[in-house]
């Protein structure tokens, strides 16, 4: 029963190169989400997907693209990393009312 | 817009002795409220929930909350702290929106010292 799977689990980015954080679940759920967490901030919302075909901006998203590719994945794009980017990424899913279910995390340095 | 305040960066409480971690949310509708635990390099582990019903929510590893409705506040509480409990917390706070959206506090660092 693996739940939320996201890789890479560590990434060290050169400013300006561009990579995929990949992020799966198994749990037949309709939302995802990508949030990053900063020291002192808690977790920030990048985007989201309520359900498969559709994306929305969450409170952070300059700098990101996603990709909702079926029901199952839901992956995260840095187009031209900036060291403004560093920061520790969790995938995570959910249906309706309950809680969500979150990936090990992504810690990510963009030098 | 929603939003959860943790206004404790930190709580120290004595291993043995009763814990608080306080959270405060402003949100339209009515509230849907968590509380999460994260270990160092580890994921968040869902700990409890108030969805409706009871004030007093009761979750895993001993810990309890109390949603009270005219204060807007999720405290997070346990009687008897252990130095296991040592961890980041966070609130968060789901509201009507589309996506289901958790909108999470800033989080509160709990020491628990032997």
């Amino acid at each position: 029963n693996a739940g939320v799977t996201q890789t890479p689990k560590f990434q060290v980015l050169k400013t300006g190169q561009s990579m995929t954080l990949q992020c799966a679940q198994d749990m037949n759920h309709n939302s995802m989400y990508w949030y990053r967490q900063d020291p002192g901030m808690g977790l920030r919302l990048i985007y989201y997907s309520a359900s498969e075909g559709t994306t929305d901006k969450g409170e952070v998203p300059n700098g990101y693209n996603v990709s909702r590719l079926n029901k199952r994945e839901f992956s995260l794009r840095l187009e031209s990393a900036a060291p403004s980017q560093t920061s520790v990424y969790f995938c995570a899913s959910k249906v309706a009312h309950t809680e969500a279910f979150f990936g090990q995390g992504t810690r990510l340095t963009v030098v | 817009a929603q939003s959860v305040a943790q206004p404790e960066d930190q709580v120290n409480v004595a291993e043995g002795n009763p814990l608080t971690v306080k959270c405060t949310y402003s949100v339209s509708g009515n509230p849907y409220l968590f509380w999460y635990v994260q270990y160092p390099n580890r994921g968040l582990q869902f700990l409890l929930k108030y969805i409706t019903g009871d004030n007093l929510v009761k979750g895993s590893y001993g810990f309890e909350a109390e949603f009270n409705k005219s204060q807007t506040s999720f405290h997070l509480k346990k009687p008897s702290a252990l130095v296991s409990d040592s961890a980041l917390y966070f609130c968060a706070v789901r509201g009507n929106n589309a996506g289901n959206m958790l909108t999470f506090g800033g989080g509160t660092r709990l020491m628990v010292k032997p």
